[in-house]
This record gives C-alpha cells, structure tokens and sequence, in this order.
C-alpha cells in the first residue's frame, strides 16, 4: 500500500540550513506538498511540487524531487525560531485522502 | 474571507459522554475529512466525504460517528465506545477531482476526565 516515511526530528542552529527528508513508495503520485504544523494549530500548506519537476524553489524554501528514488526534501535557508514546528509530507497518488507521513519535528537553537 | 472552522477549540467532557465536534467550509470544497493526531504522532484518518449524503470509514472509525447532509459542514460524534477519546482532532477539506490540495481547520482539543 501506500507510505510516506520521515525522520522524527531535527534540530539545527538559528542562521543554518534545515533539510527535512522523505521517502514515499507509490510511483503514481501527481503531486507531493509539504505542510507546516505550529504548537496546537492545524496544518498550513507550504509548498508542493508537481511529479514531472525535479525542484521548486519559492523564497527560503526549496524542494527537490528525486523520482527515481521516490525521495523529497525540503530545505529552509537561513532557519528562523519561527521555523520550529512539525513539518509534514503528503503524495498524492489520486485516491482521496492525501497521504501523510508522520512529520518531523524541526527544533531551531538560538 | 473563505476557510474552515472548527469549533470548540478546546472541549471537556466526562467519561461515557458522547460528544459532537463541528466543522464547516465555505469553500465550496466536495470532499472533507478527519483525523486525530495524538502527542509525538503523525495524522490518523477516522473518516471522510467525498460528495454530501456519503462517506467513508478511515483507519481507525471505531467509536467515532459522522454525517455529511449539508456540503459546508461535516460534523463528528466521539462516541462512548471509543476507548481512549482525549487527543488533537483535525477537520479538513478538499476540492476534489485533479487537485486533491487539503486545507485544514485550526482543530478542537478534547480532554475526557
């Protein structure tokens, strides 16, 4: 079936960079997003990227899509404490509901 | 200004109560969705909507009740069969068709004492 994989934490210096990873096994996906989830808030779409793109960049954030591998990331230049927070991964493989990794949760040290 | 609202944010209730959590979109979205999300875990899906008047069980619907009569509102019964009901819950919704993009509700916090 399907499964999105992500490591469960992350924790990285104020001014760094942040790379989140994530696998996902179906080949089929159209589209691939990223989430960002705060302390008791809900989710709020960051990005997506398109299966037939191999990188998108929008600001501080760029994702990478490897196909073949089925890997993305996403990388935040310049990392913020306002960067902390879980971070999801979501494919899309057409079948409603999206599917969800189990997020990581990114830690920024000032 | 369009979007999803869960309502309460934060609700408490006694052990073998049955409890309703609301959610409404006016985003004209067709599909809608919930989840739970406990501590240090990712989404679990209990339910969700594809069209007003059907619905289909995710993976954990034991103990948990929903309707869809109305596309903008998919409410969700916690009911007294759920074991351990005190967790994040998570209202979502979607366009459906090609872009399958959810948008999520600011979730309701129930505690069971």
């Amino acid at each position: 079936g399907e499964d999105v994989e992500q490591s469960l934490f992350l924790s990285v210096r104020e001014g760094d960079s942040s790379v989140i990873n994530c696998t996902y096994t179906d080949s089929s996906s159209t589209y691939l997003y990223w989430y960002k989830q705060e302390p008791g808030a809900g989710l709020q779409l960051l990005t997506y990227i398109f299966s037939n793109m191999d990188m998108k960049q929008d600001q501080r954030l760029t994702v990478l899509l490897n196909k073949k591998d089925k890997h993305l990331s996403l990388r935040i230049a310049d990392t913020q404490t306002g960067d902390s927070a879980i971070y999801f991964c979501a494919e899309d493989s057409g079948n409603t509901p999206l599917v969800f990794g189990k997020g990581t949760r990114l830690s920024v040290i000032a | 200004d369009g979007g999803i609202t869960q309502s309460p944010k934060y609700l408490f209730r006694k052990e073998g109560q049955n409890v309703t959590l609301s959610c409404e979109q006016n985003l004209n979205h067709d599909a809608m969705y919930w989840y739970r999300q406990d501590p240090g875990q990712g989404l679990r899906l209990i339910y969700y909507s594809q069209i007003v008047n059907d619905f289909q069980k995710g993976d954990i619907a034991e103990g948990y009740s929903v309707s869809r009569e109305k596309k903008e509102s998919f409410p969700l019964t916690v009911t007294s069969a759920q074991k351990n009901p005190t967790a994040f819950y998570l209202c979502a919704s979607s366009s459906g068709g090609q872009d399958n993009e959810q948008f999520f509700g600011p979730g309701t916090r129930l505690t069971v004492l």
